[in-house]
């Protein structure tokens, strides 16, 4: 079965600082894809970033990186230089390839960033 | 940019009363996913669509829901006879999906807002 945990419900960050959001999964699917979407208070769900499980190099766009760690089962979203805009939930989710045809998300993790 | 449309935003009905969630996907997507997320919680997996059949579903899409396609740009989820539960965001996504199936990027729509009183 495919899992998804998310371990921070919050996170404070100040404005203009990095912040990494936790992700972990568990599947024996042979290979799988990573995603991260965000979700302002407007409720909409909005694509981030993408990492392939086979993929050598870490996904990154813009501010977005994913600090992926295959051995340990982790994909961490990294945030660079937080905006005031960056406020609201994000999700990490994951779809392997022997898992039809269905995402599965984790739970959340709301970022709060300070001015 | 392309981007996957819904209507309507926010719907309000009585329990019992059957609804319809319409969504006009990406237009050279052939991949199409309705998701539900219950307020405060996690985006849950409803059902996949391709080719004009459900290829996935999930335990929560029982004989209540159904989805379909009627022309070459909606698609559609009905609850039959909806029940306080339902009450939920429901998302729409759509996927170009690539040959070995795990690349592809879902793109969700701003979600309706599904209230049962």
């Amino acid at each position: 079965a495919q899992k998804i945990t998310q371990t921070q419900p919050g996170m404070f960050v100040q404005e203009k600082e990095a912040v990494t959001l936790d992700c972990t999964y568990d599947t024996s699917d042979p290979s799988y894809g990573l995603f991260w979407y965000k979700q302002p208070s407007s409720g909409e769900m909005i694509f981030l970033i993408y990492q392939g499980s086979y993929d050598q190099q870490n996904a990154t766009e813009g501010r977005y990186s994913l600090n992926f760690q295959k051995a340990r089962k982790s994909a961490n979203l990294v945030i660079s230089a937080s905006q005031l805009g960056d406020s609201a939930m994000y999700f990490c989710a994951m779809k392997g390839s022997a898992g039809g045809f269905k995402t599965i998300f984790g739970a959340g993790t709301r970022l709060f960033v300070k001015a | 940019e392309p981007e996957v449309t819904q209507t309507p935003s926010h719907q309000v009905t009585q329990m019992g009363q059957e609804v319809i969630l319409r969504c006009v996907p990406i237009s050279n997507h052939l991949y199409f996913y309705w998701y539900r997320q219950i307020l405060g919680q996690k985006v849950e997996f409803l059902v996949s669509f391709y080719n004009n059949e459900i290829s996935e579903k999930s335990e929560i899409f029982d004989d209540q829901f159904s989805v379909e396609r009627p022309d070459g740009s909606n698609f559609t989820l009905k609850i039959r006879s909806t029940k306080l539960e339902d009450s939920a965001m429901y998302f729409c996504a759509s996927s170009d999906r690539d040959l070995e199936g795990v690349t592809d990027t879902q793109y969700f729509g701003p979600g309706t807002r599904l209230t049962v009183l």
